[in-house]
């Protein structure tokens, strides 16, 4: 079974502070890991994906497969990044994409 | 090119009546997912379509819930005897094999029910 556990509800940082917005999974095989983002009245998009090892928006993501965690951070958190995050899943072939539960990561200028 | 559409984008029904909600998803994407966003919430799995094979109706809170999707394409999600409890965001999405397996989400169906 697959399983997305984002733990914290509600992140509040202050502007220029650094934020670690925590996932770790449950799955048995090599699964595809991503973050979503949904800014305030627009639809829930792609941040970032695992298997790209990019940066967006300052953002980053590292697998660790030891831990289980694909914990989302960035260095120095702007007031525009205050949105709902989540991490989800994917198993191997047609299984489908589990989210987290979600996180909101408030940023207090 | 579109994305994803749904319909409508706000419905106010009373207590005990029936509604549809209707997805498009992009072309050719094989894989569709119906997920609920209640206030304050995250996101809740309800039902997965992908391809021809049986779709995963594991996340339906109940049996008043129900959801088809015609041809490989358009979707509509049922509730019958709509409650308070259901009132809640429907989010509709698809996606592509391949592509990276992103899905795209629709702009959410706000289902008010009174």
């Amino acid at each position: 079974a697959q399983r997305v556990t984002q733990p914290e509800k509600l992140l509040s940082v202050f502007k220029g502070a650094p934020v670690e917005l925590k996932c770790n999974y449950s799955y048995s095989g090599s699964p595809e890991l991503f973050w979503y983002v949904q800014y305030s009245r627009q639809r829930l998009q792609l941040l970032l994906r695992h298997i790209s090892r990019e940066s967006i928006k300052g953002f980053t993501a590292d697998l660790n497969k030891g831990e289980t965690s694909f914990h989302l951070k960035k260095p120095f958190a702007q007031e525009e990044d205050s949105a709902m995050y989540y991490c989800a899943l994917k198993g191997g072939g047609y299984q489908k994409v589990t989210f987290g539960t979600g996180t909101k990561l408030q940023v207090i200028p | 090119g579109a994305g994803v559409s749904q319909s409508p984008s706000n419905k106010v029904t009373e207590k005990g009546k029936d509604v549809e909600l209707r997805c498009d998803p992009i072309s050719g994407h094989t894989a569709l997912y119906w997920y609920r966003q209640s206030l304050g919430q995250g996101l809740e799995f309800l039902i997965y379509f992908q391809g021809n094979s049986a779709p995963d109706k594991s996340g339906l809170p109940s049996d008043r819930f129900s959801a088809e999707r015609t041809g490989g394409s358009v979707s509509t999600l049922t509730i019958q005897r709509t409650q308070q409890e259901d009132s809640a965001v429907y989010l509709c999405a698809s996606r592509a094999m391949g592509d990276g397996n992103t899905i795209y989400f629709g702009e959410g169906s706000w289902l008010t029910v009174v």
